[in-house]
């Protein structure tokens, strides 16, 4: 299986400054023959399920504000949020479709400094 | 809008099964797989596996072969989950989650755009 691990475990940033989350694979998740990075990044507030952030790595779902960014390739990938408002209070996670089982990082919980 | 609305919570004894039903509405049913994820309590989102909800066909993780059937009624748009052999370590809230197809250049994103609310299953004597 691929092994997800997310870095840090939780932060604390200022409103208005930057978070930065990062992700690591075990091994490569970017097939080769399309040049897609098979990875995803979620939000999850309590009491809710996860929210689907950006997939390929750095696409951003319909609807995402574009404070939200994904950057990186093969193991190494970073979630950044920008401009950090009140309710980007949450646990993120990165997970891996290239392969099954889907697997997921351990969550980075962020919080407001 | 799209909506999974997924069946309440339940408490079972080890040994027993339970089964999940997740009730989807706002969409073509077939035209999306469904995934099934769980969380346990402290711990990471685990994938359990998927239906094709057109042909019903599966995939089940590996960790689950043999102890969950994953099962749908088109006529309903309603995707089911069921876990036999229960355990303490299966006390969790499951979800169910859409994929969202195929990108614009013609590649399946395996990842889950909407999702169920959850349902809490716990497992004790």
């Amino acid at each position: 299986d691929i092994v997800m691990t997310q870095s840090p475990d939780s932060l604390a940033v200022s409103l208005g400054e930057r978070a930065t989350i990062n992700c690591k694979s075990s091994q490569s998740v970017l097939f080769s023959s399309n040049n897609k990075n098979y990875l995803a990044w979620y939000q999850q507030k309590p009491g809710q399920p996860p929210k689907l952030l950006i997939y390929w790595a750095s696409t951003r779902e319909s609807g995402v504000p574009d404070r939200f960014s994904g950057s990186g390739s093969g193991t190494d990938f970073t979630l950044t949020i920008g401009n950090l408002q009140a309710e980007d209070v949450a646990v993120y996670y990165c997970q891996q479709y290239f392969g099954t089982p889907y697997t997921f990082g351990q969550g980075t919980k962020l919080e407001i400094k | 809008q799209v909506q999974l609305v997924q069946s309440g919570a339940e408490v079972k004894e080890p040994g027993a099964s339970v089964k999940v039903s997740c009730k989807t509405s706002g969409y073509t049913f077939t035209t999306f797989v469904i995934h099934w994820v769980r969380q346990a309590p402290g711990q990471r989102l685990e994938w359990m596996g998927w239906i094709n909800t057109g042909n019903a066909n599966t995939e089940l993780s590996q960790k689950f072969q043999g102890r969950v059937t994953f099962t749908r009624d088109t006529s309903a748009s309603t995707a089911h989950m069921e876990l036999s052999g229960l355990r303490s370590e299966d006390t969790a809230v499951y979800f169910c989650a859409r994929e969202p197809g195929y990108d614009s250049t013609g590649y399946r994103i395996e990842a889950f755009d909407f999702w169920g609310q959850g349902t809490v299953v716990t497992v004790s004597s």
